[in-house]
């Protein structure tokens, strides 16, 4: 299968700071990308959808000012959490790939710890 | 409104003694339902895409299923290593997830 890295594995930052979490689709090229948050013993959350080129689609109440995505080639996005807080503290997962009902291919994920 | 539920929540099984896994969905536009397994800490691993009623796939000791409702994960002669979570996801231009089973094999 398709190979999605993400970067960095884990960060631990200061309230207030933002941070930047890069995917990266390795062996095939995305024209669109999505970004998941996923808490302790639940199942994933989308929180956008991210197409080369153009603005992310943000699922309801997931705030686009806080969660930056950016898709400038098909095979990186990123997303920069702005001002984290605390309750941002989760597990962020990416995937790649996925549109029209193809197979979504998954990175593996970046833990954020917010002080 | 568009769902997808699996069943059990958690399963505890012997090494070597097969089960299945329950994943009922309604979803509108359905283009392919979607099996993944999740290690702890990890990302989603892609096991299987079913996209018709009466397809199977199979991969070592696992078989999906589909039918127009459900969809099946059944698990032959399981080992330790098979314990994970497993997540069933409907898909239309995004993917619904349901909220997992949680399987856990004893030797």
């Amino acid at each position: 299968g398709a190979v999605v890295s993400q970067h960095p594995s884990w960060v631990i930052c200061k309230s207030g700071t933002s941070v930047k979490i890069e995917c990266r689709s390795l062996d095939f090229q995305a024209t669109t990308m999505f970004w998941y948050r996923q808490f302790p013993k639940q199942s994933l959350m989308l929180m956008a959808t991210s197409n080369e080129g153009s603005k992310a689609t943000y699922e309801q109440g997931v705030e686009k000012d806080k969660f930056l995505i950016n898709h400038a080639s098909l095979t990186l996005s990123t997303l920069t959490v702005t001002s984290a807080h605390p309750e941002d503290s989760s597990f962020y997962i990416c995937s790649a790939g996925g549109s029209g009902g193809e197979t979504q291919y998954f990175g593996p994920g970046t833990r954020l710890l917010v002080l | 409104e568009d769902q997808v539920t699996q069943s059990p929540e958690a399963l505890r099984l012997q090494e070597g003694e097969s089960s299945s896994l329950n994943c009922s969905y309604t979803v509108s536009g359905l283009r392919g339902l979607f099996w993944y397994r999740q290690d702890p800490g990890k990302g989603p691993e892609f096991l299987f895409t079913l996209y018709s009623a009466g397809e199977e796939k199979e991969k070592e000791r696992l078989k999906a299923t589909l039918t127009k409702k459900e969809s099946f994960l059944h698990i032959t002669a399981p080992k330790p290593e098979d314990s994970a979570t497993y997540l069933c996801a409907g898909g239309t231009d995004k993917l619904i997830f349901g909220t997992g089973t949680r399987l856990q094999v004893f030797p």
